[in-house]
């Protein structure tokens, strides 16, 4: 089946420093991106919605200067979270369509900001 | 989208059968009813999805309602792997691009031996 490959799994991080999180597509191509962020033993919150080509739409409350994402390309979605504080840390995960039913969701990266 | 409400946790034996519920009152007729577990640090898997009819793949069954005002998730014989918290959602299916999924608290299944 389709497979999204999301990178790193993990990272720890100085405040202050920005942090580039990665979600591949394997085998399709991915026009549309969506990532999520989730906090410990909550549920997954959507914060924007990438689609290949143009800007990025960011859901109510998240900052768009400070989640960055780009989908440059049909295969490729980032989200890079610029000037990291502790209260970044979070579970973000990226998904996309597949198919007419289907939707693939990344394996999620852990972030620290320490 | 239709909002749902699931029980926030439930135990159940490994070996047994574990009914998990769903109840989606405002659901409409094009919506179709999703169903995700995410095992802990892990992305969210696909387990099963349906509209009308109850539905049978490998992982699972789904059982909904002739009104379809809520539905049931089946894992016919649990075992431990199927520790995690499992998400109802319904979603319209629109012939021109993606679609948001929203999802709720889910339920916690926890699978003892």
């Amino acid at each position: 089946g389709a497979v999204v490959s999301q990178h790193p799994s993990w990272v720890i991080c100085k405040s202050g420093t920005s942090v580039k999180i990665e979600c591949r597509s394997l085998d399709f191509q991915a026009t549309t991106m969506f990532w999520y962020r989730q906090f410990p033993k909550q549920s997954l919150m959507l914060m924007a919605t990438s689609n290949e080509g143009s800007k990025a739409t960011y859901e109510q409350g998240v900052e768009k200067d400070k989640f960055l994402i780009n989908h440059a390309s049909l295969t490729l979605s980032t989200l890079t979270v610029t000037s990291a504080h502790p209260e970044d840390s979070s579970f973000y995960i990226c998904r996309t369509r597949t198919g007419e039913y289907g939707y693939t969701f990344g394996s999620g990266t852990r972030l620290t900001v320490v | 989208d239709a909002k749902t409400t699931q029980p926030t946790s439930m135990d159940c034996a490994e070996g047994r059968a574990a009914n998990l519920p769903c109840n989606h009152s405002t659901i409409s007729g094009n919506e179709y009813v999703y169903w995700y577990r995410q095992i802990h640090s892990q992305g969210p898997q696909y387990i099963i999805h349906g509209l009308k009819n109850n539905e049978t793949n490998e992982m699972a069954s789904l059982i909904i309602t002739e009104d379809r005002k809520s539905s049931t998730l089946i894992l016919p014989h649990a075992t431990l792997r199927d520790t995690a918290v499992y998400y109802c959602i319904v979603r319209s299916i629109q012939i021109q691009g993606a679609q948001k999924l929203v999802f709720g608290q889910g339920t916690r299944l926890t699978i003892n031996p």
